[in-house]
């Protein structure tokens, strides 16, 4: 069954440095989006991409994050200098129509 | 806000015990979806229903809905150990992209 990849599962990195986080959605989708959620909190929107180019994107959504997707296959989320509160789980999802099925996250870790 | 806010917080049952868990939210929907997480890991979806639809199920699962309450809920019937996770509900608008909106989820433990 096909399925929403992600890499790397952890990642931990230094305040001020850049990440990507990558993502390889589920073949036939349209529509990506990434989402995070600190530790022991709820899951919360980021962005939503379709047609290539960002159709929604939420507050936390700031100038330091970008998407990507460079080529047909991959979706990437770009954090050009971490801050000790991007520590999070970052799930990307993609969904053909009304589903949508996530990946298994990455683990971020700021320090 | 649209936010869906699942109740209890935490529930604990014994292996075979029927589980249920509430989902409100406060704005019109398109789907409501419920989530499962187990600790640490990804988000796997457990079903969906659609705004005109009251009630579905799948294998032990069965999902009602109630519009005019905004509220969704949850049954695992037969609870198994494996069944040990959060269960998350998430809605989506009408209109616009389909974000999903989440709770902050029903932390469920199956004692055997």
């Amino acid at each position: 069954e096909p399925e929403v990849t992600q890499t790397p599962s952890h990642q931990v990195t230094q305040m001020g440095q850049e990440v990507i986080l990558r993502c390889v959605p589920i073949s036939n989708h349209l529509y990506f989006y990434w989402y995070r959620q600190i530790l022991g909190q709820k899951v919360e929107f980021l962005v939503s991409f379709y047609n290539n180019e960002i159709s929604e994107k939420s507050e936390i959504f700031d100038d330091q994050f970008s998407v990507e997707r460079p080529d047909g296959s991959n979706f990437t989320l770009k954090i050009r200098s971490t801050k000790l509160e991007d520590s999070a789980m970052y799930f990307c999802a993609s969904t053909a129509q009304e589903t949508q099925y996530f990946g298994p996250g990455t683990r971020l870790l700021v320090l | 806000s649209q936010q869906g806010e699942e109740d209890p917080q935490a529930l604990s049952i014994q292996e075979g015990e029927n589980a249920t868990m509430n989902c409100s939210y406060k704005t019109s929907i398109n789907n409501l979806q419920w989530y499962r997480q187990n600790s640490g890991r990804g988000l796997v979806h457990l079903i969906l229903i659609r705004s005109n639809e009251r009630e579905k199920h799948s294998g032990r699962l069965r999902v009602t809905l109630d519009t005019s309450k905004k509220s969704s809920s949850l049954l695992i019937t037969a609870s198994r150990a494996a069944d040990t996770a959060s269960y998350f509900c998430a809605t989506d608008r009408i209109q616009g992209a389909q974000k999903l909106v989440f709770g902050q989820g029903t932390r469920l433990t199956i004692n055997p």
